[in-house]
């Protein structure tokens, strides 16, 4: 079955410990890019990643890295979480490079940080 | 003002009515307008895609984009309880890369 999978899907932690939330796509798909979804604000683009170790800032970086070193993975990483981080996470997957084309998100990753 | 502005509801409609869900957006190089359904606890998934103005119609959805106005709607007849969730626009074109999306709107479709 073609799909996004993301883990952890829930996640309570506290203020300055490290994360990640892992992300892997098995459509050999080139795009993947990581959202956040916060009440009023819809989804917004953290960084974005176009091949395999090639990877850029989206809308709202601050606080967040990531890596593409395999074409299927793309983790999140939050070095040091805040509670402004606290949001729900979707990473997502695109065949091709551009910006036309589905975008196949995975379920989500609700995040707190107390 | 925000690049794309949609009305997050909630909107609370009876089965078998017809529900209209609208965008607005600034950016004129958009030419590429989808509309994404997410259900409780899912990630989005995509519902209907256009390219440029017109309609684009499949079952009980349609489409219209009206890029003078620079408005779009996604129309729903016969409405279902199953059709309740959270319907997001989104849209593309221009800058590589710069796809953007609504806020949702939160549709409930009662029995």
């Amino acid at each position: 079955e073609a799909q996004v999978t993301q883990n952890p899907r829930y996640l309570i932690t506290v203020t300055g410990k490290k994360l990640t939330v892992t992300c892997s796509q098995n459509m050999n798909h080139e795009y993947m890019s990581w959202y956040r979804q916060d009440p009023g604000l819809g989804l917004r683009q953290i960084y974005y990643s176009m091949n395999v170790e090639v990877t850029d800032k989206g809308d709202v970086p601050e606080g967040y890295k990531v890596s593409r070193k395999e074409k299927r993975n793309f983790p999140l990483i939050l070095e040091s979480p805040s509670p402004n981080q606290t949001s729900l996470y979707f990473c997502a997957s695109r065949r091709d490079r551009g910006t036309t084309g589905e975008l196949f998100f995975g379920e989500g990753s609700r995040l707190t940080v107390l | 003002q925000k690049e794309v502005e949609q009305d997050p509801g909630p909107l609370s409609v009876p089965e078998g009515a017809i529900v209209s869900l609208n965008c607005t957006y600034s950016n004129s190089a958009f030419q590429y307008f989808m509309w994404y359904r997410q259900y409780s606890r899912k990630g989005p998934e995509l519902l209907m895609y256009t390219y440029s103005s017109g309609n684009k119609e499949d079952g009980r959805f349609t489409a219209q984009v009206d890029k003078s106005s620079k408005y779009i709607s996604l129309f729903i007849r016969d409405s279902q309880p199953s059709d309740s969730a959270t319907y997001l626009c989104a849209m593309s074109g221009g800058n590589n890369n710069d796809m953007r999306f609504g806020a949702g709107t939160r549709l409930t479709v009662k029995p």
